[in-house]
């Protein structure tokens, strides 16, 4: 079991642009949840997503979108980039319905955006 | 609103001296606690949660309602310990509610 995937590792985008993230949950887990950390912070939670829909949202703008697939994969999308959007992006599996399920964190995606 | 507040970002101790991360926090209801802890180059990784009440790699925590807070304790650092530490915290069996963390605090071990 590889665990919980994400790609690409680095990316670096020019402001305004838009970039799109993956994550590959651990095996039989089917829920996502998404996580952006600034240098120096701890991960702060964006959305999760869990039988193909958005479940749970944290504080962050409409430019932030995510979508889940059937094969419990999922997409982060950030619009417009800003340059405060430069960040470890971490994505973390789970299992719905189980009481004290453990979540599994991703290497993360480094996005600078310049 | 949670928040979860860990005062120190770096901590410097001695190999065998003993270890304390701060964690203090803020919920209105029945928490669950958790520390994850990242080592160089690795992924973010739970290291105990209180309601399992276990020791992972000699290390405790014993989560204080009274103090709202949920100290990581080791009595013997070893330098394979050096790493990063966040605290985070969630609604006590809430299955899948996302987690908020604190800034997290590097614990440094010198030989």
């Amino acid at each position: 079991d590889a665990g919980v995937t994400q790609s690409p590792t680095h990316l670096i985008k020019t402001r305004g642009q838009q970039v799109t993230l993956r994550c590959s949950p651990k095996s039989g887990h089917d829920t996502v949840s998404w996580y952006q950390q600034a240098l120096g912070q701890g991960p702060q939670f964006i959305f999760q997503y869990y039988e193909e829909e958005e479940r749970q949202r944290g504080n962050f703008p409409d430019r932030f979108s995510g979508h889940q697939f059937p094969n419990y994969s999922s997409e982060l999308n950030v619009n417009a980039l800003l340059l405060g959007d430069s960040a470890l992006y971490l994505c973390a599996s789970s299992l719905r319905g189980q009481r004290n399920t453990e979540a599994f964190f991703g290497q993360g995606t480094r996005l600078t955006v310049v | 609103a949670q928040r979860v507040t860990q005062p120190e970002k770096l901590l410097s101790v001695f190999k065998g001296a003993p270890v304390e991360l701060k964690c203090n926090y803020s919920y209105s209801g029945s928490p669950e606690l958790f520390w994850y802890v990242q080592y160089s180059r690795q992924r973010l990784q739970l290291l105990l949660r209180h309601i399992s009440r276990e020791s992972i790699k000699g290390f405790t925590a014993d989560l204080n309602k009274g103090e709202t807070s949920f100290h990581l304790k080791k009595p013997f650092a070893q330098e394979e310990d050096s790493a990063m530490y966040y605290c985070a915290l969630s609604p006590l069996h809430s299955g899948n509610t996302p987690l908020v963390f604190g800034k997290g605090t590097r614990l440094s071990v010198i030989a």
